[in-house]
């Protein structure tokens, strides 16, 4: 159980271009997921926070207007990176959980790469 | 908010040999949880173990077993007898209630055949 699904795992494109990221839990129902990114040999870092029917509440440094995230229902949330410059490749991964101070099950990320 | 400090960046050991990560974190809030993911070289997180802050039993889980000392706020984590497949890069996380997790830089483990 608690399996969530992350697509696409690789994204390799030009600058300029927006990319959109799907994340779905597949056997229940998400109240919050997370949005984190990972430079290369780094620490995974929290962006944004996004609850259902809500709007997301973003960390401090992190473009809201760049990094679009959309929560419309209680298995999907879609985070869209809009103008893509290769400053933003990096690994993305959603997480969700079913309520507060549960695990937060991870996705398997999705490799952004700007050329 | 809170804080995590793994202060060992990479632990290299020859398989069969057992193995301890340190975690020590801070943290304001009275009721908190704290977790362990692992992230092996593909890339995904695979969580390990919750630990809610009011429960300071020791836990065990085949060959895993976590340390969590309230008092001096820290959460290790100990592989027995290690193996090659516990190769990874392992987290530790405070946090859970209404916020993401807190995740600390990470501690790179290598199991050597």
């Amino acid at each position: 159980g608690a399996v969530v699904s992350q697509h696409p795992s690789w994204v390799i494109c030009k600058s300029g271009t927006s990319v959109k990221i799907e994340c779905r839990s597949l056997d229940f129902q998400a109240t919050t997921m997370f949005w984190y990114r990972q430079f290369p040999k780094q620490s995974l870092m929290l962006m944004a926070t996004s609850n259902e029917g809500s709007k997301a509440t973003y960390e401090q440094g992190v473009e809201k207007d760049k990094f679009l995230i959309n929560h419309a229902s209680l298995t999907l949330s879609t985070l869209t990176v809009t103008s893509a410059h290769p400053e933003d490749s990096s690994f993305y991964i959603c997480s969700a959980r079913e309520s507060a101070y549960q695990p937060q099950h991870f996705g398997d990320g999705t490799r952004l790469s700007i050329l | 908010a809170q804080k995590v400090t793994q202060a060992q960046t990479e632990i290299s050991v020859v398989e069969k040999e057992d193995v301890t990560l340190d975690c020590v974190y801070e943290t304001r809030d009275t009721t908190y949880y704290l977790f362990w993911y692992k992230q092996p070289p593909s890339g995904e997180l695979v969580f390990l173990i919750r630990r809610n802050s009011f429960d300071e039993q020791n836990e065990i889980s085949g060959r895993y077993s976590w340390n969590f000392q309230k008092s001096t706020s820290s959460f290790n984590f100990t592989i027995t007898a290690s193996q090659v497949v516990d190769s990874a890069v392992y987290f530790c996380a405070p946090g859970g209630g209404a916020d993401g997790l807190t995740f600390g830089k990470g501690t790179h483990l290598i199991i050597q055949p």
